[in-house]
């Protein structure tokens, strides 16, 4: 079956821009996750869905990065005035249930310039 | 806040010799964890897992690791690897105290040399 997948893999964009990476889970999976991972680092958690609502969203920076997933399935990851600084590769996974295998995504290379 | 160590950031290892990557993590309460791998141009995948039962567990290509609760452990060990073993191991504890969070460790990159 379709595993996790992301796009745009790659996104360049300038310094204030907005953008907007989209996430679209393994089909029936209720968790899903957003993290950041710089080089030579970790995976950095962002956020935690369990169906529509965030249930953990204690990783998101600042208030410039925003997530939703309105219906459960597809997830998008916003990042209002961008900075040099959220360069960044973002991944997304999602899982049956919280505490079980995560399922990643490609990522998203994200470049500010 | 609950915090991964993964003691060694690179592993140089001659084909064949053991192998053990070492993970520790801050607080046992309520945590599940696991090892991923990424192998080189590909995405992060599980390797194996501890949720609950018996201690040690395994995987499919040799690898085991052990939740040792009192040392906040969870190394991983191979007896024998493999040139197809080079790879970017990362240890993570999943826990539901104060939210539910997955925390990575910063990786160990494992190369196994001819």
């Amino acid at each position: 079956g379709a595993g996790v997948s992301q796009t745009p893999s790659n996104k360049v964009t300038e310094k204030g821009k907005y953008v907007e990476l989209r996430c679209d889970p393994i089909s029936g999976h209720t968790a899903l996750y957003w993290y950041r991972q710089s080089l030579g680092q970790g995976p950095e958690f962002l956020i935690y869905f369990q169906g529509t609502g965030a249930a953990d969203d204690s990783g998101l920076p600042n208030d410039r990065f925003f997530a939703v997933r309105p219906e459960g399935s597809v997830s998008t990851l916003k990042i209002q005035r961008t900075e040099r600084g959220d360069s960044a590769v973002y991944l997304c996974a999602s899982s049956l249930i919280w505490g079980d295998t995560q399922y990643f995504g490609p990522g998203t290379r994200l470049t500010v310039l | 806040a609950q915090s991964v160590t993964q003691l060694d950031s690179q592993v140089p290892v001659f084909e064949e010799a053991p192998v053990e990557l070492r993970c520790n993590y801050s607080s046992s309460v309520s945590v599940y964890l696991f090892w991923y791998v990424q192998y080189p141009n590909q995405g992060l995948q599980l390797l194996l897992k501890y949720l609950s039962g018996s201690t040690l567990v395994e995987s499919i290509n040799g690898f085991e690791a052990e939740f040792n609760k009192s040392q906040t452990s969870f190394h991983l060990r191979k007896p024998s690897v493999h040139i197809s073993d080079t790879a970017e191991y990362f240890c993570a504890v999943s826990t539901n105290t104060g939210g539910f969070k997955t925390i990575f460790g910063a990786g160990t990159r494992l190369f196994v040399k001819a």
